[in-house]
């Protein structure tokens, strides 16, 4: 079935370093992706999606390229921020499942 | 503010003794879900409704039951809760239900964090 692939954390880095997080997937058609974040203690919220390929999706300084080639969709921001400190889940639809999550924590 | 609301944040039960976990959501969309998510770990869907129709996952244990009295409102029903049931509960909605070629966005509450005793 379908499903996503991604890196495992955790992730340190510190302030203003660059960021990339790997998502592969696998699926058959054309499916949306999406990257969601989740802050300790809260639910998840959308970060980004995209919705074919070589469409970018891009939020808060984040972006994300659908790369229908290599079936990937890799998160990355030039410089991250202290209040970027989260869990980020790759993912296709609901029921295909989410990534097991990359925790990144950015230091001072 | 449209949004996914779910009450309590914080749940304490007994081993074995029934708990109802509620959310409602003010956007008016047609799918919910639930989601079990434990520590360190990503979230697992358990089930979710489109309008009225109920599609649980296969690996979801039949202690685990949920309704939908309307569109605004879903509820999670634990008949006999274990301690391996302790978790974080996400209930999430999207405007459209899950598939291939649908761009469905998923909105989350809080989350509700159940604790076994």
């Amino acid at each position: 079935g379908d499903s996503v692939t991604q890196m495992e954390g955790p992730v340190t880095l510190s302030e203003e370093a660059f960021l990339t997080i790997n998502c592969t997937y696998t699926a058959t058609g054309y499916p949306s992706l999406f990257w969601y974040v989740q802050y300790p203690g809260e639910g998840l919220q959308l970060l980004l999606k995209a919705t074919k390929a070589d469409d970018k999706g891009s939020n808060k300084g984040f972006e994300a390229t659908y790369r229908k080639e290599t079936t990937s969709f890799h998160l990355e921001k030039g410089s991250v921020q202290v209040s970027d400190s989260a869990v980020y889940f790759c993912a296709l639809s609901a029921t295909s499942g989410f990534g097991k999550g990359t925790k990144l924590s950015v230091i001072p | 503010d449209a949004m996914v609301i779910q009450n309590p944040r914080y749940q304490v039960t007994q081993f074995g003794k029934p708990v109802t976990l509620s959310c409602s959501q003010t956007l008016n969309h047609n799918v919910m879900y639930w989601y079990q998510q434990k520590s360190s770990q990503a979230p697992k869907l358990l089930f979710h409704y489109y309008d009225k129709d109920f599609n649980n996952e296969a690996d979801t244990p039949d202690n685990f039951q949920s309704r939908r009295p309307n569109t605004s409102f879903c509820f999670l029903d634990i008949r006999s809760p274990g301690l391996g049931d302790a978790a974080m509960y996400l209930c999430a909605t999207s405007r459209d239900p899950p598939g291939p070629r649908n761009q469905e966005t998923q909105y989350f509450g809080p989350g509700t964090r159940l604790l076994v005793l």
